[in-house]
């Protein structure tokens, strides 16, 4: 089955630690994104990817960092400078340069700062 | 400023009426609409996608309207079931290129059996 892969499920963070979640697709999709989700709050945009070895700053970049050195793999360290963490992470992917289809989400990850 | 804004109160209706959900934006120029849904714990599911040219949308019991003067989309549930209980998210994408939607925060549509 294609789709989105996130883990883990459930991740906790000790003040001062950096994460690193984990995001895989097997859809050939070029772009890739991470958005924040908070309770009463729309998702935010984190950072996005259009193709391999480049992304952008999304709304909520500081305190993040990715990489994109696969088309499948697209993955997001939350620093030890982002102050508020706790939150619920949501990677997804679309079809590069078209617009006609939607996202394709995975199941989130819950970081929780303990 | 730019604002999505969608009915934050959850919205309970009897099974087999029909669910109607608002989406308003100001400030937005949006070529293109999307409606998903997400369940709790879940990532959000693509339902349907609108295009600013089109005033509506069908797809099975599912209907979308796009008023680009009224600055809003109505999201239409048709014969609900407590099954479509969930919530469900509008995206804008604006005119600018980059391929990014802004989405809004949701309604809680509760059917009720």
């Amino acid at each position: 089955d294609g789709g989105i892969t996130q883990s883990p499920k459930y991740l906790f963070r000790k003040e001062g630690q950096n994460v690193t979640l984990s995001c895989e697709q097997n859809l050939n999709h070029d772009a890739m994104y991470w958005y924040r989700q908070d309770p009463g709050q729309g998702l935010r945009l984190i950072y996005y990817s259009q193709i391999v070895n480049d992304f952008q700053k999304g709304d909520i970049a500081e305190g993040y960092s990715v990489s994109r050195e696969k088309k499948e793999s697209f993955p997001l360290t939350v620093t030890s400078a982002q102050k508020n963490p706790t939150a619920f992470y949501l990677c997804a992917s679309s079809i590069g340069g078209t617009t006609n289809y939607g996202y394709t989400f995975g199941s989130g990850t819950r970081l929780t700062v303990v | 400023s730019q604002k999505i804004e969608q009915n934050s109160e959850a919205l309970n209706i009897q099974e087999g009426k029909t669910a109607t959900l608002t989406c308003n934006y100001t400030n937005y120029s949006p070529a293109y609409l999307q409606w998903y849904r997400q369940d709790p714990g879940r990532g959000p599911v693509f339902l349907l996608l609108i295009r600013e040219n089109e005033k509506e949308k069908r797809k099975e019991r599912l209907k979308v309207t796009f008023d680009t003067t009224l600055k809003q989309s109505l999201f239409h549930i048709t014969a609900s079931q407590p099954a479509d209980s969930a919530t469900y998210l509008c995206a804008l994408l604006t005119a600018s290129g980059t391929y990014k939607y802004i989405f809004g925060t949701g309604t809680r549509l509760k059917v009720l059996a």
